[in-house]
């Protein structure tokens, strides 16, 4: 069956430019998040989706981060002038539906590095 | 900042020994999930506890939500090559979707 996947799987970038990191979910899953997990470190939380809308976008580390989810489907993580300390690998999860007792399935993530 | 901190950070161990990993924090959680990472994989759920004293066991491995709801301890029996991996705890907290991982526990196991 088809999990989380995310494209592309790894991503070289110059300081300063703009990327985009692409999460497809779990078809039929309402809930999808964004995680950044840095070298030996776990997983930090920066933003889910119920749907469409946003509903918790507190682990965002700056206005240089934005996420969409247009269709409450596929979502793009967008990354503006990207800076050597974005370099980690990006998570995506999906759920059936939010709610603290709804297990995550975890995409194998996108590596970012920023030169 | 990571709230919840799991001891070893590094463990490696021969095959058939057993060894416990930790995961404390100062707040209270509803919940409380462990997951095991494999190298560019995301992660992988394996338990979830809820309530404060409960043990959970899935096969050699043995799960304990502390009574206050703010630590857990996986305890592994006799392990194996194949338990090698990045373990993750993870709170989540009331009724809150986001997922608050510790800080993990890398374990290798040899022959």
């Amino acid at each position: 069956g088809a999990g989380v996947s995310q494209t592309p799987s790894n991503k070289v970038t110059e300081k300063g430019k703009y990327v985009e990191l692409r999460c497809d979910p779990i078809s039929g899953h309402t809930a999808l998040y964004w995680y950044r997990q840095s070298l030996g470190q776990g997983p930090e939380f920066l933003i889910y989706f119920q749907g469409t809308g946003a509903a918790d976008d507190s682990g965002l580390p700056n206005d240089r981060f934005f996420a969409v989810r247009p269709e409450g489907s596929v979502s793009t993580l967008k990354i503006q002038r990207t800076e050597r300390g974005d370099s980690a690998v990006y998570l995506c999860a999906s759920s059936l539906t939010s709610g603290a007792y709804n297990e995550q399935f975890f995409g194998p993530g996108t590596r970012l590095t920023v030169l | 900042t990571q709230l919840l901190e799991q001891s070893p950070q590094f463990l490696s161990i021969q095959e058939g020994e057993n060894l416990t990993v930790y995961c404390n924090s100062s707040s209270v959680f509803s919940s409380l999930q462990w997951y095991r990472q494999e190298p560019g994989e995301g992660p992988v759920l394996l338990v979830t506890v809820v309530t404060g004293g409960e043990v959970k066991k899935l096969k050699r491995l043995t799960f304990q939500f502390g009574d206050a709801r703010k630590d857990s301890s996986l305890h592994i029996t006799a392990a194996q090559t194949g338990d090698t991996g990045l373990y993750l705890c993870a709170g989540v907290g009331g009724t809150a979707s986001k997922l608050t991982f510790g800080t993990g526990t890398r374990l290798q196991v040899t022959l």
